[in-house]
């Protein structure tokens, strides 16, 4: 089945430094969803791309969806403590329809 | 934005017995909802989909007759877990999109403890 490599697992950064991370797949996906989840909640949705290319920002937030459609990066820049948590990301083949995950990047931001 | 909710938050059960999970979509109507298992320290893994009217779709390896979905309404889907056992505990969250739409919605979870 289809498989979403997310790296790095984790990372341990100092408050303002910037994050990079990022997901490469074995299949195509049409759609590349970024998520976060606090611990004891549920995924809530950082950014959604649709279109080979695109690069969307959401305040501090940026991800791209790359050109072949295998691969997707989260960009967060000038980190902040409350950015603390797991990011994963998704992919599906279509939009609205079933989603394949990322392993996780837990984020840590020391003040 | 859309909103959805699960009930309970969380449930401790005894081995054996039954367990349901509620997962409703409070400002939008779901015509497909979702729902994922997630271990502690590992990603979230879709279980089944499931249409408003129709039987769920299972994710192959889940045990359809043992998570029992039931998506009556456009608005609430319900998992039954049946006779649980420990291995069964975890956290469950469904999440849910609307007609036409592209995003999937998530619940905040029910964290389901088996004695």
């Amino acid at each position: 089945g289809q498989q979403l490599n997310q790296s790095p697992q984790s990372m341990f950064i100092q408050e303002g430094e910037d994050v990079s991370m990022n997901c490469t797949s074995s299949s195509i996906f049409n759609t590349w969803l970024w998520y976060k989840q606090e611990p004891g909640e549920g995924p809530v949705l950082l950014i959604a791309l649709y279109k080979a290319g695109e690069l969307t920002s959401n305040g501090r937030l940026t991800a791209q969806f790359g050109i072949t459609r295998k691969d997707s990066f989260l960009n967060i820049s000038a980190s902040i403590p409350s950015d603390v948590g797991i990011y994963f990301c998704a992919g599906s083949e279509t939009s609205g329809s079933r989603l394949t995950f990322g392993e996780g990047t837990q984020l840590t931001v020391n003040p | 934005g859309a909103v959805v909710s699960q009930h309970p938050s969380r449930v401790i059960c005894k081995s054996g017995t039954s367990v349901k999970i509620e997962c409703r979509s409070l400002d939008f109507q779901a015509t497909t909802m979702f729902w994922y298992r997630q271990f502690p320290k590992q990603s979230l893994m879709l279980m089944a989909t499931s249409n408003e009217g129709s039987k769920a779709t299972y994710e192959q390896g889940v045990e359809k007759d043992k998570f029992l979905i039931n998506h009556a309404s456009l608005t609430l889907s319900t998992l039954t877990v049946t006779s649980a056992h420990p291995e069964d505990s975890s956290f469950y969250i469904c999440s849910a999109i609307g007609a036409g739409g592209d995003t999937q919605y998530f619940g905040p979870g029910t964290r389901l403890t088996v004695l």
